[in-house]
């Protein structure tokens, strides 16, 4: 089955930092899409981007996919300290995501 | 709008007792997902509902596990004769179909004595 994984899996940056955070996954899928969660409840959906799509921009986000290597990009630029957070990737194919594992990012002010 | 809502928000239950846990999705909003996340598995699907139907129940761990959804609209999650692996946080989301982007709620926390 599909199975995003994140790396690295935590990471602590200064503010005003670029954070990148990188996932692979084992199958074809339809879209890959980022998540962030905040103290462990609800997930907000960050980005998402479509198997024909190579990159994609969002605000201070922007994710790459390399459909031939099955691996996805996330980078954070100017990172702040509300960008505290779990970041995870997860991949949309049959009527499902599969999520990795997730990132840690600490912003510190 | 309103966003996708779950209750009740905690559950503290003993091993063996049946839980129901509730989600009202998005309005408008034909596709229904139930989602776990426990610390030593991460985030598990369980089951997806198109409408009222659910075509794929795959997910599900157990026979201890059912879930319904009326009216295309609330759908239910339960859990009998709970227990201790059972805990965790279940997450409902819901997506105007499939192929899109879906909206979490804020979950449910099962604790299972």
């Amino acid at each position: 089955s599909q199975q995003g994984e994140e790396d690295p899996q935590a990471l602590s940056i200064q503010e005003g930092e670029n954070a990148t955070m990188n996932c692979s996954y084992k199958t074809s899928i339809n879209n890959l899409q980022w998540y962030r969660q905040n103290s462990g409840r609800g997930l907000v959906h960050l980005i998402l981007i479509r198997s024909n799509e190579r990159e994609k921009h969002s605000g201070r986000l922007r994710v790459t996919l390399d459909t031939s290597k099955k691996s996805s990009s996330l980078l954070i630029t100017a990172s702040r300290a509300a960008d505290t957070a779990s970041y995870f990737c997860a991949t949309e194919g049959n009527n499902r995501l599969a999520f990795g594992k997730g990132n840690q990012v600490v912003v510190i002010p | 709008g309103a966003g996708v809502s779950q209750s009740p928000s905690n559950k503290v239950t003993e091993k063996g007792k049946d839980v129901e846990l509730r989600c009202d999705p998005i309005s408008g909003h034909t596709a229904l997902y139930w989602y776990r996340q426990s610390l030593g598995q991460g985030l598990e699907f369980l089951i997806y509902f198109q409408g009222n139907s659910a075509p794929d129940k795959s997910g599900l761990p157990s026979d201890r596990f059912s879930a319904e959804r009326t009216g295309g609209s609330v759908s239910t999650l339960t859990i009998q004769r709970t227990q201790q692996e059972d805990s965790a946080v279940y997450l409902c989301a819901s997506s105007p179909s499939t192929l899109y982007e879906q909206f979490f709620g804020p979950g449910t926390r099962l604790t299972v004595l």
